[in-house]
C-alpha cells in the first residue's frame, strides 16, 4: 500500500506551458506539504495545507498555485513554466503540526523545463 | 534567522562508524530530525530528538545534541553498503506551529566495501 503517491513521476514540458502535480495520501493525516529540491538536493517547503486551509505558503511565484479538494489530496498547479521550475518536487504528509510528527514523504516528480 | 547546515560529502569503508554533523541557528528549536534520501526516493524519517535532551539512542543510530553550540550529529555505527544514501538534518522551528521544517543541503555517505 503506497502511503504517499504523487503522479506523475516524471514531467517533461517546454517554456512557458501550465503543468499540475498530483499527490494523495491514504495514512488519514491532517497536513500535508509541497517541497521543492534542486539539482543541489537542497530542499524547500513551498507550501502546506492542514484540514484543506492553507498554512504555510513560502516565497513561491504565484504561478505556483495549491490546490486542496479535500485532505487526502494536495495538487500544485504551476503556470508559464520557466527554465528555473526544473526540479524534484515532494509531496508528504503528516498528522497535525505540532510535536515530532513524522513527515511522510512521495516518491518525488522530475520536472524538467527544456 | 532560520539555517541548517552540513557537510556535504563522507565517505567511509563498511564496518566503520560514520558520523555526521549539523549546526543550526535557532535556539529555540522544540525539535530535530534525521532523515534519509535513497537514490530516486523521497525521503524516510531515521529519527529524531527533543531539544531538552542530550543524547538518543535507536539501534545502531545515536544521536548527539548540544544546544549551547546548537550542534547536532548522528553517528552510525557498523555502517553497512546500505547505508550509502543522503542525510539530512531539519530543525522545527521554536517560532511557528506549523510544521515548517528546515533542512540542511543534505551530507552524501559513501560507504566503501
Amino acid at each position: 500500500d503506497t502511503a504517499v503517491s504523487q503522479t506523475p513521476k516524471y514531467l517533461v514540458t517546454q517554456m512557458g506551458n501550465d503543468k499540475s502535480i498530483k499527490c494523495e495520501q491514504n495514512l488519514g493525516h491532517d497536513t500535508m506539504y509541497w517541497y521543492k529540491q534542486d539539482s543541489k538536493k537542497f530542499l524547500k517547503i513551498m507550501f502546506s495545507y492542514n484540514n484543506k486551509e492553507l498554512i504555510i505558503n513560502e516565497t513561491v511565484p504565484n504561478r505556483f498555485s495549491p490546490k486542496s479538494p479535500d485532505k487526502a489530496h494536495l495538487n500544485l498547479h504551476i503556470n508559464s513554466l520557466e527554465l528555473g521550475d526544473s526540479a524534484v518536487y515532494f509531496c508528504a504528509s503528516s498528522q497535525g503540526l505540532a510535536g515530532p510528527g513524522e513527515q511522510y514523504f512521495g516518491p518525488g516528480t522530475r520536472l524538467t523545463v527544456t | 534567522g532560520e539555517d541548517v547546515e552540513q557537510s556535504l560529502f563522507l565517505s567511509v569503508r563498511e564496518g566503520d562508524s560514520s558520523v555526521i554533523n549539523c549546526t543550526y541557528t535557532d535556539s529555540s528549536s522544540t525539535y530535530l530530525y534525521w532523515y534519509k534520501q535513497e537514490p530516486g526516493a523521497g525521503l524516510q524519517l531515521l529519527t529524531y530528538i527533543f531539544s531538552n535532551m542530550d543524547m538518543k539512542q535507536d539501534q545502531r543510530l545515536t544521536v548527539l545534541l548540544n544546544k549551547k553550540d546548537k550542534h547536532l550529529s548522528l553517528r552510525i555505527a557498523d555502517t553497512q553498503t546500505g547505508d550509502s544514501a543522503i542525510y539530512f538534518c531539519a530543525e522545527s522551528p521554536g517560532s511557528s506551529n506549523t510544521g515548517k521544517l528546515i533542512f540542511g543541503q543534505g551530507t552524501t555517505l559513501q560507504v566503501k566495501p
